[in-house]
C-alpha cells in the first residue's frame, strides 16, 4: 500500500521568506506525485505534478518541486512567498497498485507572518 | 462557470436523519469521485465512478451510497447519520482514471451532525 508523510503540520513564515514543505512517500514501484493547495473554506487546487521526465517540476505561484527516487520525496519549495500563501498544503501520491487512487499526506499549513 | 460545483455548501442536522449531497462538473470529465475530510484536515477517499460505473468503493458503511445518474453528476446519500460522519466532503473529477491526470475539486460541503 502506498503512503504519503508530511513532515511538517505547521509552517511559519514571514512574508518574502523562502518556505520549503516536506513531502515522503513509500511505494515500491513508479508512481506519480502532486501538490494540491486548499485556501480557507475552499477546495484543492492543483500546484504542480511529477508525472515523469525532469525532477525539477514547476508550478504555478512562483512553487517548484523535486522528486527524487533515491530519498522518496517530493519537497515543494517557494523562493518568497507572499501573505496570500497561508493555506494548507497537500502532497500525494498515485500509480503503480493503486492505480489513480490518489492517497493524500496528513497536510502542511503554513502560516506567512508580515 | 464553476467547473465542480456541489450543494449544499452547509448542511446541519440532527443524528438519524437522512441526507443527500449532490455534485455536478461541467469539465467533460469522465471520471468523479468522493472525498471525506476530517477535523484533522486529513483526506480520504470515498467512491469513484467512471462513465456511471463504480470503480472504487473505499471501506466506507452501507449508510453511504453515491448515485451517478450520468457522467457529469455524481450525487451522495447518507443515511442514519451518526456524529462521527460530521466533516467536510468534497466532490473531484478527472479527465480519466487511467491516466493519472490531476483531480479537479468542488469546495466542499460541511456536514455537522448534532
Amino acid at each position: 500500500a502506498q503512503s504519503v508523510t508530511q513532515l511538517d503540520s505547521q509552517v511559519p513564515v514571514f512574508e518574502e521568506a523562502p518556505v520549503e514543505l516536506r513531502c515522503n512517500y513509500s511505494s515500491s514501484v513508479s508512481v506519480y506525485l502532486f501538490w494540491y493547495v486548499q485556501y480557507p473554506n475552499q477546495g484543492l487546487q492543483l500546484l504542480l505534478k511529477y508525472l515523469s521526465g525532469s525532477t525539477l517540476v514547476k508550478g504555478i505561484n512562483g512553487f517548484e518541486a523535486e522528486f527524487n527516487k533515491s530519498q522518496t520525496s517530493f519537497h515543494l519549495r517557494k523562493p518568497s512567498v507572499h501573505i496570500s500563501d497561508t493555506a494548507e498544503y497537500f502532497c500525494a501520491v498515485s500509480g503503480g497498485a493503486a492505480g489513480n487512487k490518489l492517497t493524500f499526506g496528513g497536510g502542511t499549513r503554513v502560516l506567512v507572518k508580515p | 462557470d464553476t467547473a465542480v460545483s456541489q450543494t449544499p455548501k452547509y448542511l446541519v442536522t440532527q443524528m438519524g436523519n437522512d441526507k443527500s449531497i449532490k455534485c455536478e462538473q461541467n469539465l467533460g470529465h469522465d471520471t468523479m469521485y468522493w472525498y471525506k475530510q476530517d477535523s484533522k484536515k486529513f483526506l480520504k477517499i470515498m467512491f469513484s465512478y467512471n462513465n456511471k460505473e463504480l470503480i472504487i468503493n473505499e471501506t466506507v458503511p452501507n449508510r453511504f451510497s453515491p448515485k451517478s445518474p450520468d457522467k457529469a453528476h455524481l450525487n451522495l446519500h447518507i443515511n442514519s447519520l451518526e456524529l462521527g460522519d460530521s466533516a467536510v466532503y468534497f466532490c473531484a473529477s478527472s479527465q480519466d482514471h487511467r491516466t493519472n491526470s490531476p483531480l479537479h475539486f468542488g469546495n466542499g460541503t460541511r456536514l455537522t451532525v448534532t
